[in-house]
């Protein structure tokens, strides 16, 4: 059962183009972690949400923290060549336990 | 802050033989490491958790003989690969936990092993 359901898995898009990637679940998470890997190195977390209804924001990232914290958005305006990557969510329960991650999405801005 | 560092950063080597990858916390203490296996254009499996002077607890199917991983110290944890084959080829990736940051983990830039 994979606890963070996380989509779209796959997107393409043009240059200049907006987009939203969820990652959802039915567990409650006492913070949640979002990652921006490319190939061949290691991810590099972006953002850390933690209050429910929490809204962060990152050059043209937007993250934002469900009420229930049980599900996370993440919203890139105007998308640039330079997001290309794989983009993974991770969500933190508590006790000193592993993050629980999603299956990640593989976006691509096209130029 | 909170950097980790990985070596080697790539590794050939024949079957049978053993790896050591060393996972650093350069500028933090990490209670807890954390190693991970990533096959291509997955996302990350969860091999085994370290916790800093104590035995690491591996995830179900991990093979703790095959996968020997040490947490000596507050910035070091090796993950040794035991009589490696060419199904063990993949890219290993350590993440540190520190302290005094919640629950936030920080990666290293992964090790691709190459068994031949």
């Amino acid at each position: 059962t994979q606890l963070l359901e996380q989509s779209p898995q796959f997107l393409s898009i043009q240059e200049g183009e907006n987009l939203t990637v969820y990652c959802n679940s039915s567990s409650v998470f006492s913070s949640l972690q979002w990652y921006r890997q490319e190939p061949g190195e290691g991810p590099v977390l972006l953002v850390t949400v933690v209050t429910g209804g929490e809204v962060k924001k990152l050059k043209r990232l937007t993250f934002q923290f469900g009420d229930a914290r049980k599900d996370s958005s993440l919203h890139i305006t105007a998308a640039q060549p330079g997001d290309t990557g794989l983009y993974l969510c991770a969500g933190a329960r508590s006790g000193n336990t592993p993050l629980v991650f999603g299956k990640g999405t593989r976006l691509s801005v096209i130029a | 802050g909170a950097v980790v560092s990985q070596h080697p950063s790539w590794v050939i080597c024949k079957s049978g033989t053993s790896v050591k990858i060393e996972c650093r916390s350069l500028d933090f203490q990490a209670t807890t490491m954390f190693w991970y296996r990533q096959f291509p254009k997955q996302s990350l499996m969860l091999m085994a958790t370290s916790n800093e002077g104590s035995k690491a607890t591996y995830e179900q199917g991990v093979e703790k003989d095959k996968f020997l991983i040490n947490h000596a110290s507050l910035t070091l944890s090796t993950l040794t690969v035991t009589s490696a084959h060419p199904e063990d080829s993949s890219f290993y990736i350590c993440s540190a936990r520190d302290r005094d940051r919640g629950d936030e983990q920080f990666f290293g830039p992964g090790t691709r092993l190459t068994v031949l």
